[in-house]
């Protein structure tokens, strides 16, 4: 079946960078794009980017330019998220999530999410 | 950016309800517009996009209207299951921006 699997939790401290990885099987992988979408503890949904998988092609959020960058392996089917210059603020879950063919955009598909904890 | 804005935040109801839930984008989106439901501890899930486009395998008793700024979630007959947390999404364009979520309680 169509899944996305993601990472294990991460504890980092502050100034450092995670990075994070979303193994996608059961459908052709460079045949969709792949969303970043990061819920801080109790909080809304934050999109951080998206990804093609395809051509590398990437668009980031204002907000995380220069510090995020998403990347992907073919051979294994997965994208990654890397996240620098870590702060408390950077705390939260990070799904990664499949951008839904058509001319709507959707995220059909949820990785069940990373836990990131950044902690002195 | 685009700014979505949902209401109510909070609302308590009884299973059997009808609900109603509204989303009201900064600017004309048109169609492009998605709703989540969000149980706690687990991801977000697709229930409804381009605004009215039921999702496969979701109930019937989800659906959704709306186009250019104002736009509405109706849970028909509550059930269970459906009590979580609900999010609005645009993605008329970049950033795609989340509502602020519409916790939806047992009475």
């Amino acid at each position: 079946q169509v899944q996305l699997v993601q990472s294990g939790a991460e504890v980092k401290k502050p100034g450092a960078s995670v990075k994070v990885s979303c193994k996608a099987s059961g459908y052709t992988f460079t045949s969709y794009y792949m969303h970043w979408v990061r819920q801080a503890p109790g909080q809304g949904l934050e999109w951080m980017g998206i990804i093609n998988p395809s051509d590398t092609s990437t668009s980031y959020a204002q907000k995380f330019q220069g510090r995020v960058t998403m990347t992907r392996d073919t051979s294994t089917s997965t994208v990654y998220m890397e996240l620098s210059s870590l702060r408390s603020e950077d705390t939260a879950v990070y799904y990664c999530a499949r951008r839904r063919t058509g001319r709507h955009d959707a995220f059909d598909i949820w990785g069940q999410g990373t836990m990131v904890t950044v902690s002195s | 950016d685009i700014q979505m804005t949902q209401s109510p935040s909070s609302l308590s109801a009884s299973v059997g309800d009808r609900v109603t839930i509204t989303c009201r984008a900064s600017q004309s989106i048109s169609s492009y517009l998605n709703w989540y439901q969000q149980r706690p501890g687990k991801a977000p899930k697709l229930l409804i996009y381009a605004a009215s486009s039921l999702q496969s395998g979701v109930p019937s008793r989800f659906s959704g209207s709306g186009s250019g700024t104002d736009f509405t979630l109706t849970i028909s007959s509550l059930q269970p299951e459906d009590f979580a947390t609900y999010y609005c999404q645009h993605t008329y364009s970049t950033p795609i921006v989340f509502g602020q979520g519409t916790r939806l309680e047992i009475k």
